[in-house]
């Protein structure tokens, strides 16, 4: 399967920072992507697609460049509640499975 | 169900032992997803079901993993003569994806397998 690509971190910011993630794939015909997050053993949720327009849901914007294939994902005014691992997931045009990247690990702190 | 359950969430068992993995998907979603996740590690695909069949099945490991779906709902993941190896969190996902759906997956919590 091909590769998605994080920075695993951790980013250690403080509550209110803005903080950005970035994630590279290598399949330039992937399809769909999102981003998940997942807490500590806990199982992975969805916490946004993203579009090619780039998206935003409250605090939370995704960007995609499908030149670069590269997505990223911004959090604004930071909260301890955000302190997460977040994973970087593509869909290839072909096949059936989502490829997830191994995650960059977020830790907000007081 | 309101969500993916998965069962047991929990099992130890010794190396050499068969072992049995349930999924019970959202109703109604065509489409269900094993993956397994070791320590550290990102979640790896095992297979695919869309109704009773597996289209794709290109993850499972080894010939000792094996996996079916009946009913078009529940699944059963069986890993037989478990090695050390094999332990990880087991997490089985559902979807209503079509192909080209924007939907993503919901998973269920996941079953800590531990190979003694």
């Amino acid at each position: 399967r091909k590769e998605v690509e994080q920075d695993p971190g951790p980013f250690n910011v403080p509550e209110g920072a803005t903080v950005a993630f970035n994630c590279t794939y290598s399949n330039s015909a992937s399809q769909s992507f999102f981003w998940y997050r997942q807490d500590c053993r806990k199982e992975p949720k969805l916490l946004m697609s993203v579009y090619s327009s780039g998206n935003e849901d409250g605090r939370f914007t995704a960007q995609l460049n499908r030149a670069s294939q590269y997505i990223s994902l911004l959090i604004r005014d930071s909260k301890l509640s955000d302190s997460a691992t977040y994973l970087c997931v593509v869909k290839e045009e072909t096949g059936y499975a989502l490829n997830f990247g191994k995650g960059t690990s977020l830790l907000v702190t007081p | 169900g309101a969500g993916v359950s998965q069962s047991p969430s929990n099992k130890v068992t010794e190396k050499g032992k068969d072992v049995e993995l349930r999924c019970d998907p959202i109703s109604g979603h065509t489409a269900l997803y094993w993956y397994r996740q070791s320590l550290g590690q990102g979640l790896e695909f095992l297979i695919y079901f869309q109704g009773n069949s597996a289209p794709d099945k290109s993850g499972l490991p080894s010939d000792r993993f094996s996996a079916e779906r009946t009913g078009g709902s529940v699944s059963t993941l069986t890993i037989q003569r478990t090695q050390q190896e094999d332990s990880a969190v087991y997490l089985c996902a559902s979807s209503s994806w079509t192909g080209e759906s924007r939907s993503g997956y919901t998973f269920g919590s996941g079953t800590r397998l531990t190979v003694v």
